[in-house]
């Protein structure tokens, strides 16, 4: 149990619509990561925030963004679904290069 | 550019036996971390081990263990007495040990493990 708790678990949206995904975090961790993971593949980073703001993005285009709360929980937004966009976004708390970090369980998005 | 190579799409191992799983990395950073996570299907990524470049000692934690070679940019898991809970998603990760803030992890492709009774 990493603390980390991901909503909604499962989500279909259509092509061109908008979508929420959120994350909330019991550890109190300042920074907040996102990944998209599509079907058969790795994690792709795309983006962090810390205290608020993000300090690191991956190569994902702008209709991805994102919020941090002062509580540390977030969102991520993406607009303009595309087919392409359906996969597995998960979220994690804390890491870095000498700790290990904590994921949710994530929201699996399909986009029809 | 950094990167991760996890070479075996698939392993099978019988229960109780022990399993290499191989990985890779690239990168120009003197100073870095590698993780090993788990995926179950229920998707959630649970870490496994972890190891600093710096480390000498091989990391070990409970049945895993890292078999760290620097010089050859490799960061294997053992895994040893597999048992049936061990079937999943096993993914090898990198992360710069000195980007301040930063908690960005690259990762591979992934190797499927499956635990034969």
């Amino acid at each position: 149990e990493t603390g980390v708790t991901q909503s909604p678990t499962h989500l279909i949206k259509t092509r061109g619509q908008q979508v929420t995904l959120r994350c909330s975090s019991q550890s109190g961790h300042n920074t907040v990561s996102w990944y998209q993971q599509a079907l058969g593949q790795g994690p792709q980073f795309i983006f962090q925030y810390y205290r608020e703001e993000e300090n690191g993005r991956g190569n994902f285009p702008p209709r991805f963004s994102g919020l941090q709360f002062p509580n540390y929980s977030s969102e991520l937004n993406v607009n303009a679904l595309e087919l392409d966009d359906s996969a597995l976004y998960l979220c994690a708390t804390g890491g870095g290069a000498n700790t290990e970090a904590f994921f949710g369980q994530g929201t699996r998005l399909t986009v029809v | 550019a950094q990167k991760i190579t996890q070479t075996q799409p698939g392993m099978f191992v019988q229960e109780k036996e022990a399993v290499t799983l191989d990985c890779t990395y690239d990168t120009s950073d003197q100073s870095y971390g590698l993780f090993w996570y788990k995926q179950p299907s229920s998707g959630e990524m649970i870490f496994l081990i972890y190891q600093g470049s710096y480390d000498e000692q091989n990391a070990t934690e409970g049945r895993y263990s890292l078999n760290f070679q620097k010089a050859r940019k490799s960061a294997n898991l053992v895994i040893s007495a597999s048992q049936l809970g061990d079937s999943a998603m096993y993914f090898c990760a990198m992360s710069p040990l000195n980007a301040g803030n930063n908690r960005k992890l690259i990762w591979g492709l992934g190797t499927s493990l499956a635990v034969n009774p």
